[in-house]
């Protein structure tokens, strides 16, 4: 695709659902990252995946957060039981995943509001 | 444990003046540093990296590793600098890429 693909944009959901969000990196990138943007915290580090293993999930919140990815592309950030704490822009981004100072190709993000 | 920190989270300039956006780190190891722009209703891109030692857009920005900081810097300021400016560190441990808390520029006609 021509750029970092990012679903829902908007997501509404009551508190204790839980949520899917998705991500479709550029053609041929090997490295995916989700970040959380809120007020105030600028861009915080969830989950970093090389091919589909993570090798640094550090930055997943609670183990409410979980994130996987299939086939080398497409990544899924599961949020179960959301609180409202978790409303926030969920962002995704790809590299080309072959050396550590590569430029992030970031999506538009996903907004998810718990009520 | 690696940190980057955007002590200003608003700054506002008049159109022409010099404007300097503050970003120090922390970091035991080589790391390397870059400068992300978010403009209105766009994406998060990249504005410039310290291993290219490039200037875009007029921007600069030099590594000062006694002081640890990675400080971008514009002579003279456009209304279309106008953007939410974020520092980040990536490390050769490996490909985990860390950000400021950001610091918006307005930049005043």
């Amino acid at each position: 695709g021509a750029g970092v693909s990012q679903s829902p944009s908007n997501k509404v959901t009551e508190k204790g659902k839980d949520v899917e969000l998705r991500c479709d990196p550029i053609s041929g990138h090997t490295a995916l990252y989700w970040y959380r943007q809120s007020l105030g915290q600028g861009l915080e580090f969830l989950i970093y995946f090389q091919g589909n293993s993570a090798p640094d999930k550090s930055g997943l919140p609670s183990d409410r957060f979980s994130a996987e990815r299939t086939g080398g592309s497409v990544s899924t950030l599961t949020i179960q039981r959301t609180q409202q704490e978790d409303s926030a822009v969920y962002l995704c981004a790809s590299s080309v995943g072959q050396t550590y100072n590569e430029k992030l190709f970031f999506g538009s993000g996903t907004q998810l509001s718990v009520l | 444990a690696q940190r980057v920190t955007q002590p200003e989270k608003l700054l506002s300039v008049f159109k022409g003046a010099p404007v300097e956006l503050k970003c120090n780190y922390s970091y035991s190891g080589s790391p390397e540093l870059f400068w992300y722009v978010q403009y209105s209703r766009q994406r998060l891109q990249l504005l410039l990296r310290h291993i290219s030692r490039e200037s875009i857009k007029g921007f600069t920005a030099d590594l000062n590793k006694g002081e640890t900081s990675f400080h971008l810097k514009k002579p003279f300021a456009q209304e279309e600098d106008s953007a939410m400016y974020y520092c980040a560190l990536s490390n050769t441990g490996g490909f985990k890429t860390i950000f400021g808390a950001g610091t918006r520029l307005f930049v005043k006609a």
